[in-house]
């Protein structure tokens, strides 16, 4: 089926930790981003991608670096992981006319 | 910068009964305007959109109006379901070149429908 697919689903780390959350879509979309959700902050975006080949910082990038590695992958990787980084992360693409997909997303726990 | 403020839950409504979310947005320029809804364990999905002032996004009996007057873009539904139990998201998104087409989210509003 097309859409965003994020791996893994759920995933326990302990502090200082490293990963990486994959996302890929197939639907030839140029933009994706990753988002986190936690209690009561709504979806905030750590990072995006416009493009294949470029990366920006979006609201809450710190801790966190990204790896758009081709059209359909874009990575979010957590090289030490804090407690703070407990949380939901989504990631989407965009298409101009239909507007974004959100993956299922990928629960966080680090203790 | 560009914010989205939406009323606080959870709310509580019994089945059949009339539904308002509350959403207000601060941008410059002409936003685009969202209502995305989470079912429990679920990404996000879109409800309906608007893009330009004065536009009524609708979908699954909910309705929203772009109102640049009053900065609002409340969700309304006449009769809700217990299958309509979930999270709804308002966003926006900033002309391009100014946002670069990210989404700016609510808090989210938990709306939770007892039969």
């Amino acid at each position: 089926n097309a859409g965003v697919t994020q791996t893994p689903k759920f995933q326990v780390l302990k502090t200082g930790q490293s990963m990486t959350l994959q996302c890929a879509q197939d639907m030839n979309h140029n933009s994706m981003y990753w988002y986190r959700q936690d209690p009561g902050m709504g979806l905030r975006l750590i990072y995006y991608s416009a493009s294949e080949g470029t990366t920006d910082k979006g609201e809450v990038p710190n801790g966190y670096n990204v790896s758009r590695l081709n059209k359909r992958e874009f990575s979010l990787r957590l090289e030490s992981a804090a407690p703070s980084q407990t949380s939901v992360y989504f990631c989407a693409s965009l298409d101009r006319d239909y507007g974004y997909t959100f993956g299922s997303g990928t629960r966080l726990t680090v203790v | 910068g560009d914010s989205v403020t939406q009323m606080e839950g959870p709310v509580t409504l019994s089945e059949e009964a009339f539904l308002t979310i509350n959403c207000t947005y601060t941008a410059t320029g002409y936003p685009s305007l969202f209502w995305y809804v989470q079912y429990p364990g679920e990404g996000l999905q879109l409800l309906l959109k608007a893009t330009k002032a004065d536009d009524k996004g609708s979908n699954k009996g909910f309705e929203a109006t772009y109102r640049k007057e009053t900065t609002s873009f409340h969700l309304e539904k006449g009769s809700v379901q217990v299958s309509d139990s979930a999270v709804y998201f308002c966003a926006l998104t900033g002309r391009r070149g100014n946002q670069g087409g990210k989404l700016i989210f609510g808090q989210g509003t938990e709306l939770s429908v007892k039969p």
